[in-house]
């Protein structure tokens, strides 16, 4: 079983502020996909990093997959209440397809105080 | 286009009812994916559909879940004789099948189940 540990859990922070939240496993993933999650609404993906040391950028989000494929970060430069939510991780592995190739973590909320 | 519907967006039963929830992907998804999501926690995996394969049962968490999709399309989740621990947000999502792309997956906005 493929766990992705998210940190932190949970995260209030004031508008303005930079923040960094992190996606680690022991294992090797594909590519690595970020969505993010509002109340009453389905995840939306944000982005997907796929070649170990990827760097994206997102307006003021920064995205990078690690050297090895097990982790992955995301950080938000000068946080706005519009980034409220919750932001969640998903591995993904070519095993043949299916729905094995893709772990979720259990996300970190993200509370901007304006 | 039409994302992914689900209905009814809200469900309020009994313990020990029967319900069923319903799924509409984009049209042109092959693959479509059940999750489940309890207060506050991430997606934990149920069903998974891939064109007219048989489906991936292995995260259904008991038999009293079933799936199914009809047509390669609308696809519906049974539940039976509820628990309360049933109660959760349960979430549909469609993908282009393409194994040499990273799956994006497209999300319902979901169902919310509360058992009483």
């Amino acid at each position: 079983t493929q766990l992705l540990e998210q940190s932190p859990q949970f995260l209030s922070i004031q508008e303005g502020e930079n923040l960094t939240v992190y996606c680690n496993s022991s294992s090797v993933f594909s590519s690595l996909q970020w969505y993010r999650q509002e109340p009453g609404e389905g995840p939306v993906l944000l982005v997907t990093v796929v070649t170990g040391g990827e760097v994206k950028k997102l307006k003021r989000l920064t995205f990078q997959f690690g050297d090895a494929r097990k982790d992955s970060s995301l950080h938000i430069t000068a946080a706005q209440p519009g980034d409220t939510g919750l932001y969640l991780c998903a591995g993904v592995t070519y095993s043949g397809g299916g729905a094995d190739g893709l772990t979720f973590g259990k996300g970190t909320h993200l509370i901007i105080q304006p | 286009g039409a994302g992914v519907s689900q209905s009814p967006s809200n469900k309020v039963t009994e313990k020990g009812k029967d319900v069923e929830l319903r799924c509409d992907p984009i049209s042109g998804h092959t693959a479509l994916y059940w999750y489940r999501q309890s207060l506050g926690q991430g997606l934990e995996f149920l069903i998974y559909f891939q064109g007219n394969s048989a489906p991936d049962k292995s995260g259904l968490p008991s038999d009293r879940f079933s799936a199914e999709r009809t047509g390669g399309s609308v696809s519906t989740l049974t539940i039976q004789r509820t628990q309360q621990e049933d109660s959760a947000v349960y979430l549909c999502a469609s993908s282009l099948f393409d194994l040499r792309l990273a799956k994006e997956q497209f999300f319902g906005p979901g169902t919310r189940l509360t058992v009483l």
